[in-house]
């Protein structure tokens, strides 16, 4: 079974840096992925970390600490176009296959 | 643009009836995987499909059914619908059968059940 916990809304100031958490609860654990959805739009991919640590693209960073089961998505310099629901994902193995599962998702809103 | 096709874009039908959502993946991708996305469930998976053959199942319901064609097309079919089948539905694609890590996304097709 599984269980990802994220906070279901943040709120943060342009041009501030903001941290969105995700802990997770599942066997078979490969890797942690992040998504971001405007209202109406579909997923975009973010980022993923199979290992533990920092991964940096642009304003943009993802950690991952396998023995905490925890990881957390990093926005630097936030922009009003970041208001956005951010999901993560666990890649999990189940009945001998790889699935992914999304938690509920955080709803980010950059104020000015 | 992710380079996913989905149609219909919007679909409006009755409780009983019975709906196909089509979903065209990247071009060079095998695998095609479909989610529903509702306010009270949030995104759940339902079934993947690589290279023409079922992958891996999540809760999809007995109700529904896929598959994917040689062309590598995908369908969802939906039937005997209920008013809680009212979501949105995803049609994701990656290049491989574990590539989860990178999927892309198409528009989503919204279902209206009425």
């Amino acid at each position: 079974g599984q269980s990802l916990e994220q906070p279901s809304e943040v709120t943060a100031v342009e041009g501030a840096i903001v941290q969105i958490n995700c802990t997770y609860q599942t066997s078979g654990f490969y890797g942690l992925s992040w998504y971001q959805q405007h209202d109406g739009g579909a997923p975009t991919f973010l980022s993923y970390n199979a290992l533990d640590g920092l991964e940096e693209t642009g304003r943009f960073s993802s950690f991952l600490s396998r023995s905490d089961s925890y990881g957390y998505l990093l926005l630097q310099e936030l922009q009003m176009k970041d208001s956005a629901s951010y999901f993560c994902a666990v890649r999990e193995s189940s009945g001998g296959y790889q699935k992914v599962t999304f938690g509920t998702g955080t709803k980010l809103q950059v104020i000015p | 643009d992710s380079g996913v096709t989905q149609t219909p874009k919007h679909l409006i039908t009755a409780t009983g009836q019975r709906v196909t959502l089509r979903c065209s993946p990247r071009s060079g991708d095998l695998s095609v995987y479909w989610y529903q996305q509702s306010l009270d469930q949030g995104l759940q998976f339902l079934i993947q499909y690589y290279n023409g053959e079922e992958r891996a199942k999540g809760n999809i319901l007995e109700r529904f059914s896929a598959q994917q064609f040689p062309d590598l097309h995908s369908e969802l079919n939906l039937s005997s619908l209920e008013l809680g089948d009212s979501a949105l539905y995803f049609c994701a694609s990656s290049v491989g059968p574990e590539s989860y890590n990178e999927q892309f996304f198409g528009p989503g097709t919204r279902l209206t059940v009425l």
